[in-house]
């Protein structure tokens, strides 16, 4: 069964610092990887989605890459802003969506 | 991209009632719908897969009786947790797969909040 693991749990830095999550998946039969967004109490909101065959994904200040072989994906937010704050969920797609444990972002203005 | 709508937004039921939640893809014909719930500050858990016209797929440990899900049309799924009890309060989040360009693309809806008293 796939296990998608997310480092750290939580995160703190100050604004405008650049930062990265780390997302690990065990199995690397996988369609695509997406990059949510949670806020508290809300739905996901969907950040980047990277198919398999490619290596990464950008928009805006966000750049997520994909590394299937070794079962990794980053997510890079630069110069953070304190409305970055929030959950942040990675999912792999492969016969199902499995969703990571997310990383709780809180950006300090 | 896609909508995906869920109703209610919040709910709060009392204990031993059944409470329903639909799902609706709002610009996409969803055949497969998924129903996930998640606990606070934790990840979303898969409860089951609904196929339209079919009976839905259940992960272990959900229970299906408890757990009714239909799927009778393209556009709406609906989630009734019957006889309620605290432990079912939690957040519900639906998704619909639609297939695009040869891509399957998962889109969620809002969640809605269950409160059991």
């Amino acid at each position: 069964k796939q296990e998608v693991t997310q480092i750290p749990a939580a995160l703190s830095v100050p604004e405008g610092e650049n930062l990265v999550l780390n997302c690990s998946f065990t199995d690397s039969a996988i369609y695509n990887l997406q990059w949510f967004r949670q806020d508290p109490g809300k739905g996901l909101t969907s950040l980047l989605l990277i198919q398999s065959s490619q290596r990464e994904q950008t928009s805006g200040r966000l750049n997520a890459s994909l590394d299937k072989s070794s079962g990794r994906s980053t997510l890079y937010i630069a110069a953070s802003q304190p409305g970055d704050s929030a959950t942040y969920l990675c999912a792999v797609h492969g016969n199902q969506f499995y969703f990571g444990t997310g990383t709780s972002l809180t950006v300090i203005p | 991209g896609a909508v995906v709508s869920q109703h209610p937004s919040r709910v709060i039921c009392k204990s031993g009632t059944s409470v329903k939640i639909e799902c609706r893809s709002l610009d996409f014909q969803a055949t497969t719908m998924f129903w996930y719930r998640q606990f606070p500050k934790k990840s979303l858990m898969l409860m089951a897969t609904s196929n339209e016209g079919s009976k839905a797929t259940y992960e272990q440990g959900v229970e299906k009786d408890k757990f009714l899900i239909n799927h009778a049309s393209l556009t709406l799924s609906t989630l009734t947790v019957t006889s309620a009890h605290p432990e079912d309060s939690s957040f519900y989040i639906c998704s619909a797969r639609d297939l695009r360009g040869g891509v399957y693309e998962q889109y969620f809806g809002p969640g809605t909040r269950l409160t059991v008293t």
